[in-house]
């Protein structure tokens, strides 16, 4: 099974700056397979970036996606108050067939 | 409009069942494999199941094989995922999800979610 562990847990800025989470593999996974999700509290999950560098449709571009093999970062390159909210990296595999990071949360500073 | 509705969440006691359906529109169903995703209160997002698009495949988690059963009517653009044996750890909101194609597997739309809570 693949691990995925995201850093930090908390990340802690104030609008206008950037922002850069980590997401790690215990093993190589394709970056066709690699996944980001933006989930706002008491709403459904939505895309960002999928292929590890590629914005879902009518996502921002200060929203990127970069990395390969075991270790992917997603950025955001000038924050606005609605992307506080909590980051989810995933993989599709073998077995299981898909597995999330444990989740960045984006607080305002 | 893509759109995912979930339904058939509810408060349940230990050991019971529940069966969620949902209903999807706004695109060609039949073409997509399908998912279910929960998050349980103060956790992440868990992947539970999965379908391909023609329903002759499935995928479990092992924290729910043997007690969940992913199924879809492709005629009515529903998926569905019954759930037996109840535990405390199940309850969640389950949202289904959408495979976005098959070379990015990533999931490109979500419902709302529905919530299953497990009492003893």
């Amino acid at each position: 099974e693949i691990v995925l562990t995201q850093s930090p847990d908390t990340l802690s800025l104030s609008p206008g700056e950037r922002a850069t989470l980590s997401c790690r593999a215990s093993q190589s996974v394709s970056s066709s397979y690699l996944a980001w999700y933006q989930q706002k509290l008491g709403q459904a999950p939505r895309l960002l970036i999928y292929g590890a560098s590629n914005r879902a449709t009518g996502i921002p571009d200060r929203f990127s996606g970069s990395g390969s093999g075991t270790d992917f970062t997603l950025t955001i390159s000038r924050l606005e108050t609605e992307d506080f909210a909590v980051y989810y990296c995933q993989q599709y595999g073998s077995t299981p067939l898909y597995t999330f990071g444990q989740g960045t949360k984006l607080e305002i500073k | 409009e893509v759109q995912l509705l979930e339904s058939g969440g509810g408060l349940v006691q230990t050991g019971g069942s529940l069966r969620l359906s949902c209903a999807a529109s706004g695109f060609i169903f039949s073409n997509h494999a399908m998912s279910w995703v929960r998050r349980a209160p103060g956790k992440g997002l868990e992947w539970v199941s999965a379908i391909t698009a023609s329903g002759d495949g499935t995928y479990y988690a092992d924290s729910v094989k043997g007690r969940f059963t992913i199924s879809r009517d492709n005629s009515k653009n529903t998926l569905y995922l019954q759930v037996n044996s109840l535990r405390d750890e199940d309850t969640a909101v389950y949202f289904c999800a959408k495979k976005y194609k098959y070379v990015h597997p990533a999931f490109d739309c979500w419902g709302q979610g529905t919530v299953v809570t497990v009492s003893s």
